[in-house]
């Protein structure tokens, strides 16, 4: 199984700052590599799949980049309602493992 | 555009099964990969399997295997997950999600909490 493996684990931030978050695959993914926003209570939303293609409806404050082995996910200008779980999540081969979560939490 | 309704909460004893569905609409099952992801308390995200009606194959992860089948009834465009001989460590929620083009898991249901509990 490939794994997967985020840093930081948890991230404390204010509103307007710049955060990057991590992921690393422990083989190559060439770019299947999707990001995901998760909230309490709430089901899992898609941010960024194949590594940089940012989905629809999804603000253009996030931005994905990356290939191979090594992934960030970037959010420019922090909101108030940005604050939640990431996850990272490789789709090249199965079973579809996911990161360990990055949490991001209001300084 | 695909919605994804699941079944509601349950509350299961150690050794019994559950089967939670997902009901499609906007599409026909036969036309979405479907996969199932779990959220136990505490913890991350944890793919549990797909199913592709491409190929018609069934992928369940390891840790799963024996104890999981997803199944599903085109008739109705219902997607089920049955998980059998629970534990108290299967108390989650479940979620269904469809693949889109690229591999992406873009649509998700809206959860079912499974409670397993003497």
């Amino acid at each position: 199984d490939i794994q997967m493996t985020q840093s930081p684990s948890s991230l404390s931030a204010s509103v307007g700052d710049r955060v990057t978050i991590t992921c690393r695959a422990s083989q190559s993914i060439s770019s299947y590599l999707n990001w995901y926003q998760h909230k309490p209570g709430k089901a899992p939303k898609l941010l960024v799949y194949t590594a940089s293609s940012l989905q629809s409806g999804v603000p253009s404050r996030f931005s994905g980049s990356g290939s191979g082995t090594d992934f960030t996910l970037t959010i420019s200008s922090l909101q108030p309602e940005d604050f939640a779980t990431y996850y990272c999540q490789q789709s090249y081969s199965t079973p579809y493992t996911f990161g360990q979560g990055t949490k991001l939490e209001i300084k | 555009q695909v919605q994804l309704v699941q079944s509601g909460t349950e509350v299961k004893k150690p050794g019994a099964s559950v089967k939670v569905s997902c009901k499609v609409s906007g599409f026909t099952l036969t036309e979405l990969s479907m996969h199932w992801v779990r959220q136990a308390p505490g913890k991350g995200l944890e793919w549990m399997g797909r199913f592709d009606p491409k190929d018609g194959k069934r992928i369940y992860a390891q840790k799963f295997q024996g104890r999981v089948t997803m199944t599903e009834d085109t008739s109705t465009d219902t997607a089920y997950m049955e998980l059998s001989s629970l534990r108290s460590d299967d108390t989650a929620v479940y979620y269904c999600a469809s693949e889109n083009l690229d591999h992406a898991m873009d649509v998700w249901g809206q959860g079912t909490t499974v409670n397993v509990s003497s």
